[in-house]
C-alpha cells in the first residue's frame, strides 16, 4: 500500500503560470482534502470531496479549483498562481467519518514557489 | 479568538524529562480531540485521540479540561525521537461533516 501519493514533490512557478497537482490514494476512501501550510499557521484547508464527482469549499478556497473525477484521485489547480499561494500542500484522505474518528492520512506534500 | 491555540515553543528539553504542551480550543460543542505528530518537511501523523477525560499510550498521555476547554500532551522520559512539532486538532461539524481544525503546533526539540 503506497498510501497517499502527491506530484509533484517541488515545483516553482512563475506569477501567472498555471499547474495541477495530483493527489491519489489506495485505501479506498470516501474523503479526501486539499490543505496548505504556511509558516506559523495551522493546516487551512482549501477544498475538500466527500466522494467521486463532489467537492466542496473549505476555508481558503480563493484561486484554487478542484476535481475529484474518480474515487482515488484529487487534483488541485491553480489557474493563475500569485506569490500568495506560495506555501506547502498537504494532500489527506480519510473513510466515511464518525464523530470519533477523523483520522486523515496525509500525502509528503508538495513544495510550491510562486515567483 | 482563535479556533485552536497553541504555544508555539520551542520547547528545549534534555533526554529522559518529562514535558507538557497545552492547547485551547474555542468550540465547546467539540467531543473528540487529536494530537498529530508532523516530522520536519514530513506530513502529519495521528499520534493520539481523546474522546474522554484523557488517554495514555505508552509515555504519552492526552488529558482534556472540558469546563476550562483545554487539552493537554504530556510526554515522559522524552526521546530524541520525540524532537517533531506537535499539533492540536479538533473536529468541527460543518454541514454534516465532521472537518479538522489544526492548531499552528507546538516545536519540541530533545537534546543530549
Amino acid at each position: 500500500n503506497a498510501g497517499v501519493t502527491q506530484t509533484p514533490k517541488f515545483r516553482v512557478l512563475k506569477t501567472g503560470q498555471s499547474m495541477t497537482l495530483l493527489c491519489a490514494q489506495d485505501m479506498n476512501h470516501e474523503y479526501m482534502y486539499w490543505y496548505r501550510q504556511d509558516p506559523g499557521m495551522g493546516l487551512r484547508l482549501i477544498h475538500y470531496s466527500v466522494g467521486e464527482g463532489t467537492t466542496a469549499k473549505g476555508e481558503v478556497p480563493d484561486g484554487y479549483n478542484v476535481s475529484r473525477l474518480k474515487k482515488q484521485n484529487f487534483l488541485l489547480g491553480l489557474e493563475s498562481a500569485a506569490p500568495s499561494q506560495t506555501s506547502v500542500y498537504f494532500c489527506a484522505s480519510s473513510s466515511r467519518t464518525s464523530v470519533f474518528n477523523n483520522e486523515q492520512f496525509f500525502g509528503p506534500g508538495t513544495r510550491l514557489t510562486v515567483l | 479568538r482563535k479556533e485552536v491555540e497553541q504555544d508555539p515553543g520551542p520547547f528545549n528539553v534534555p533526554e529522559g524529562a518529562t514535558v507538557a504542551f497545552n492547547c485551547t480550543y474555542s468550540n465547546s460543542a467539540s467531543q473528540s480531540f487529536f494530537w498529530y505528530r508532523q516530522d520536519c518537511r514530513k506530513e502529519p501523523k495521528l499520534l493520539m485521540s481523546v474522546y474522554s477525560s484523557g488517554n495514555e499510550d505508552g509515555r504519552f498521555t492526552a488529558q482534556l479540561n472540558r469546563a476550562s476547554q483545554y487539552i493537554s500532551l504530556l510526554i515522559r522520559d522524552s526521546k530524541l525521537s520525540d524532537s517533531a512539532t506537535y499539533l492540536c486538532v479538533v473536529p468541527q461539524e460543518s454541514g454534516g461533516y465532521n472537518k479538522l481544525i489544526f492548531g499552528a503546533g507546538t516545536r519540541l526539540a530533545v537534546h543530549p
